[in-house]
């Protein structure tokens, strides 16, 4: 069964610096991998996915994220945090294209310090 | 293009009570799957539906159930409810088969549906 870890409950960065929340996933064939974000009391929103490809994958608000088979990761990076990021992130894997059971980490909440 | 739509956004209920949450998909979007978000932890899900059919159910109890409608739309109930039913519900829909075989597995959510149960 596909299962995801992220290891950090809670990261604070400093504004300006840079971010990298660390996604460690089970699965058995090639996943299809997530992150989302969520501001307080609000819904998921979509920042980036892979399913094949290019390893590493742009996606919006300039967030970027590397896929690692070998150490079966997925883990997400920006080079200059914006107080706007404060949020909860969560990644995901999905087994398939046609299964939207996806598995979500506990997710990391991220605080930005002026 | 209007997102997913979910209502009501809050409710409270009394245990042993009955409740019914609706979604509304994308349009054009023909899969529906609904997930429970207790606070502090990732979302868990419940089920998926694509053309009126149950193609996916996770680890709940049969206290919930489903439905999808012809024009897509989605109603989630949840019998006999417990405090710890109280959660964020979301609804996410998704493409057809075919776009997402192109588009890859891409689901989008709702702002949700928070549950409190006293």
């Amino acid at each position: 069964a596909q299962s995801v870890t992220q290891p950090d409950i809670h990261i604070t960065v400093s504004e300006g610096a840079s971010l990298e929340l660390r996604c460690n996933y089970s699965y058995g064939a090639t996943p299809y991998l997530f992150w989302y974000v969520q501001s307080p009391g609000q819904g998921l929103q979509l920042l980036l996915k892979y399913f094949s490809g290019d390893t590493l994958v742009q996606g919006i608000k300039g967030f970027e994220a590397e896929f690692k088979r070998s150490q079966s990761s997925f883990n997400l990076r920006k080079p200059s945090v914006h107080w706007s990021d404060a949020a909860e992130y969560f990644c995901a894997v999905a087994p398939g294209a046609y299964n939207n059971d996806m598995r979500f980490g506990a997710g990391t909440r991220l605080t930005v310090k002026p | 293009d209007a997102g997913v739509t979910q209502s009501p956004t809050h409710l409270i209920k009394t245990r042993g009570q009955q409740v019914t949450l609706r979604c509304s998909p994308i349009s054009g979007h023909k899969s529906v799957s609904w997930y429970q978000q207790v606070l502090g932890q990732g979302p868990q899900f419940i089920f998926q539906y694509y053309e009126k059919e149950e193609r996916g159910r996770g680890n709940f109890p049969d206290r919930f159930s489903a439905r999808q409608f012809p024009n897509y739309s989605s109603e989630l109930n949840v019998n006999a409810l417990l405090l710890g039913d109280s959660a964020l519900y979301l609804c996410a829909s998704s493409p057809t088969s075919r776009d997402r075989a192109v588009s890859g597995n891409t689901i989008y959510f709702g702002e949700g549906s928070w549950l409190t149960v006293v």
